[in-house]
């Protein structure tokens, strides 16, 4: 069945860590995307890609990376300079091109990142 | 960003009862999903309606662009649809825009 893997499900970071999330889907999809949230609160975006070797910043990109070297994969990076990294993530993918944007979001599962 | 407003914040249903929530946002949008999020955080389609009327089952959206809100309709309530309700919009760029959502307590 098509779909959007994360893992892992649950990840534990200690201060000073980067930790990297994976993101693989198999939709055949060229737009790529990460969310993060917080509790109680919607979602919010850290990055996007709408093609393969290119991405852009989202909302709250500050102390996360990202790399797009596949159209499947879609890791993100949680650097030590966020701040307060403790949230849910979620990535989501959908069809690409000129109406790109006219396209419905699919998201995976998720991964909860906590601070030891 | 686009301004995403969704009321009300809560709703506490009886089993069998019918609802409606809706999804105000601040500019013309070409994308509109509703989503279902469950309580261990799976975040389930159910409509991409960026304009117009659809129907899932007991569940059904209209959304009315051109006055900038979306609604969506819940009839003969079951346990199972509790959870958290989010509206999201997105304009000419691919960026989704999520409200703070609606949480569902439906009761036996």
């Amino acid at each position: 069945d098509g779909g959007i893997t994360q893992s892992p499900k649950y990840l534990f970071r200690k201060e000073g860590q980067n930790v990297t999330l994976s993101c693989e889907q198999n939709l055949n999809h060229d737009a790529m995307y990460w969310y993060r949230q917080d509790p109680g609160q919607g979602l919010r975006l850290i990055y996007y890609s709408q093609i393969v070797n290119d991405f852009q910043k989202g909302d709250i990109a500050e102390g996360y990376s990202v790399s797009r070297e596949k159209k499947e994969s879609f890791p993100l990076t949680v650097t030590s300079a966020q701040k307060n990294p403790t949230a849910f993530y979620l990535c989501a993918s959908s069809g690409g091109g000129k109406t790109g944007s006219r396209k419905p979001q699919h998201f995976g599962d998720g991964t909860r990142l906590s601070i030891l | 960003g686009i301004q995403v407003e969704q009321s009300p914040p809560d709703l506490i249903l009886q089993e069998g009862a019918n609802s409606t929530l809706r999804c105000n946002f601040s500019d013309s949008v070409n994308n509109l999903q509703w989503f279902h999020q469950n309580p261990w955080g799976q975040l389930i389609n159910l409509f991409y309606i960026p304009s117009g009327t659809k129907q899932n089952g007991r569940l059904s959206a209209t959304t009315v662009a051109t006055e900038r809100y979306s609604l969506l309709y819940i009839s003969s309530s079951q346990t199972t649809d509790s959870g958290v309700y989010f509206c999201a919009v997105g304009s000419n760029d691919y960026k989704l825009s999520f409200g703070a959502g609606t949480t569902v307590t439906v009761r036996a």
